[in-house]
């Protein structure tokens, strides 16, 4: 069983386009963060949140952590081509990570 | 310069070898980290060494041996190499861990290991 899940778990769209990416867990966490991840490389950090309901804009990226510290979602704006990637979501409780399932997009121009 | 390197980038070999990763990280970081990827790009904590301690061990199978020479290394050593151990494995290095402290992770190019 997963701790946490990603959804979509794939999501292709145009150059333009919003979309939003779920992770979620039964499971409280101490922070949550979100990284990024392209092809031959390790996954890059993009936003740790720490406090529950708490909102984080990085460009046009949006974050949110569940008010019970148990969800975030990745809402990003008017996505682009560069955003193509791997997301993954990953809580952190006693010592260690746990990393979500993973959403794969991609952004066509 | 190169945050946290790991060698070899990739690792073909027969099933039944020994075979070992190395990682080396530049920043100064108390913790290090072995990550496995699976072909579901599902990452999985293997390991954690904080110190050169050991504090997370994931029921790795006991063929797998990190060791930890310094604060800077962690290496991966894989005993009787098995087909399901193909994946790619990763290493990263943050601040000290604790148990609910966040801290950001580096990770490494990652290494591609195929056992056939």
């Amino acid at each position: 069983t997963q701790l946490l899940e990603q959804s979509p778990q794939f999501l292709s769209i145009q150059e333009g386009e919003n979309l939003t990416v779920y992770c979620n867990s039964s499971s409280v966490f101490s922070s949550l963060q979100w990284y990024r991840q392209e092809p031959g490389e390790g996954p890059v950090l993009l936003v740790t949140v720490v406090t529950g309901g708490e909102v984080k804009k990085l460009k046009r990226l949006t974050f949110q952590f569940g008010d019970a510290r148990k969800d975030s979602s990745l809402h990003i704006t008017a996505a682009q081509p560069g955003d193509t990637g791997l997301y993954l979501c990953a809580g952190h409780r006693d010592y260690k990570y746990i990393f979500g399932t993973g959403t794969r997009l991609k952004v066509l121009a | 310069d190169t945050a946290v390197s790991q060698t070899p980038k990739y690792l073909v070999t027969q099933m039944g070898n020994d075979k070992s990763i190395k990682c080396e990280q530049n920043l100064g970081h108390d913790t290090m980290y072995w990550y496995k990827q699976d072909s579901k790009k599902f990452l999985k904590i293997m390991f954690s060494y904080n110190n050169k301690e050991l504090i997370i061990n994931e029921t790795v199978p006991n063929r797998f041996s990190p060791k930890s020479p310094d604060k800077a290394h962690l290496n991966l050593h894989i005993n009787s190499l098995e087909l399901g151990d193909s994946a790619v494995y990763f290493c990263a290095s943050s601040q000290e861990a604790s148990a609910w402290s966040y801290n950001e992770q580096f990770f490494g190019p990652g290494t591609r290991l195929t056992v056939l």
